[in-house]
C-alpha cells in the first residue's frame, strides 16, 4: 500500500544550527503535503502546505523564514528549521494527500527533533 | 471556541468495558470527519472514517450529528490493546486534517 516516509525520525541539534527534515511518498505522486507539529501533550498543529512547483502556505503564526519548506518534485517535500531554538524542540510530522484511489491522507512516520 | 474539541480524559477503563467519546467541531461547513488512533510518540493512524449514517467496525461505532456538530466513538468489549490516544479529525478546506487534543484511554486489566 502507499506509504509515506520521514527521515530522520529523531534529531538533537544545537542551538543556532539548522535542521532538514525530508517527507516522501513512495508509490504515488503528491502534489501536496503537509506539515505538522506537535507540543507534549497538545494537539497536532497544522504549520503550512506544501505545494509542488510552488510556494508553500504557511499557517498565522509560523514563520515563513524559520521554517523553509521546498516541495521541489511529487514524491518529496522538505522542511528544514532554520537557526533552531530549544522551544522548536517538538514533534513534526508530515503527511501527503493521495487523491486515487479514495481521497486519502497518509501520514509519515514523524521527526523528533530535541535542540539542546 | 476551539475547531475541535473534545475531553482529554484520561479515561481509565477495566478490560471489557465500553466506552465513549465525543468530540464536537466549529465549522459547519466541514464535510469529512475521522477517528485517529496515536500510540505515545507515535504517528496518527486512522481508525475510520465518520458518516453521517453511522458507522461500526468490529467493536468500534463512530456517530456523527451534524445539527449538532457532534461526532462520537464508542469502543466496546475494551482490550489492553486499546490504550491509545483517541484523536478527532476534521477535514479542512485545503485538504489538511484539524486535529482534536485527544483523548488519553487507558484499558486495566
Amino acid at each position: 500500500g502507499a506509504v509515506v516516509s520521514q527521515h530522520p525520525s529523531r534529531v538533537i541539534c544545537k542551538s543556532g544550527t539548522s535542521v532538514k527534515i525530508e517527507c516522501r511518498s513512495l508509490d504515488f505522486q503528491a502534489t501536496t503535503m503537509f506539515w505538522y507539529r506537535q507540543f507534549p501533550k497538545k494537539s497536532l498543529m497544522l504549520m503550512a502546505t506544501s505545494n509542488e512547483g510552488s510556494k508553500a502556505t504557511y499557517e498565522q503564526g509560523v514563520e515563513k523564514d524559520k521554517f523553509l519548506i521546498n516541495h521541489a518534485s511529487l514524491t518529496l517535500s522538505t522542511l528544514t528549521v532554520t537557526s533552531a531554538h530549544p522551544e522548536d524542540s517538538s514533534f513534526y510530522i508530515c503527511s501527503a494527500h493521495n487523491r486515487e484511489p479514495g481521497n486519502t491522507i497518509y501520514f509519515g512516520e514523524g521527526s523528533w527533533l530535541t535542540v539542546v | 471556541r476551539k475547531e475541535v474539541e473534545q475531553d482529554p480524559g484520561p479515561f481509565n477503563v477495566p478490560e471489557g468495558a465500553t466506552v465513549a467519546f465525543n468530540c464536537t467541531y466549529s465549522n459547519s461547513a466541514s464535510q469529512s470527519f475521522f477517528w485517529y488512533r496515536q500510540d505515545c510518540r507515535k504517528e496518527p493512524k486512522l481508525l475510520m472514517s465518520v458518516y453521517s449514517s453511522g458507522n461500526e467496525d468490529g467493536r468500534f461505532t463512530a456517530q456523527l450529528n451534524r445539527a449538532s456538530q457532534y461526532i462520537s466513538l464508542l469502543i466496546r468489549d475494551s482490550k489492553l490493546s486499546d490504550s491509545a490516544t483517541y484523536l478527532c479529525v476534521v477535514g479542512g478546506s485545503q485538504g489538511n486534517l484539524i486535529f482534536g487534543k485527544g483523548t488519553k484511554l487507558s484499558v486495566k486489566p
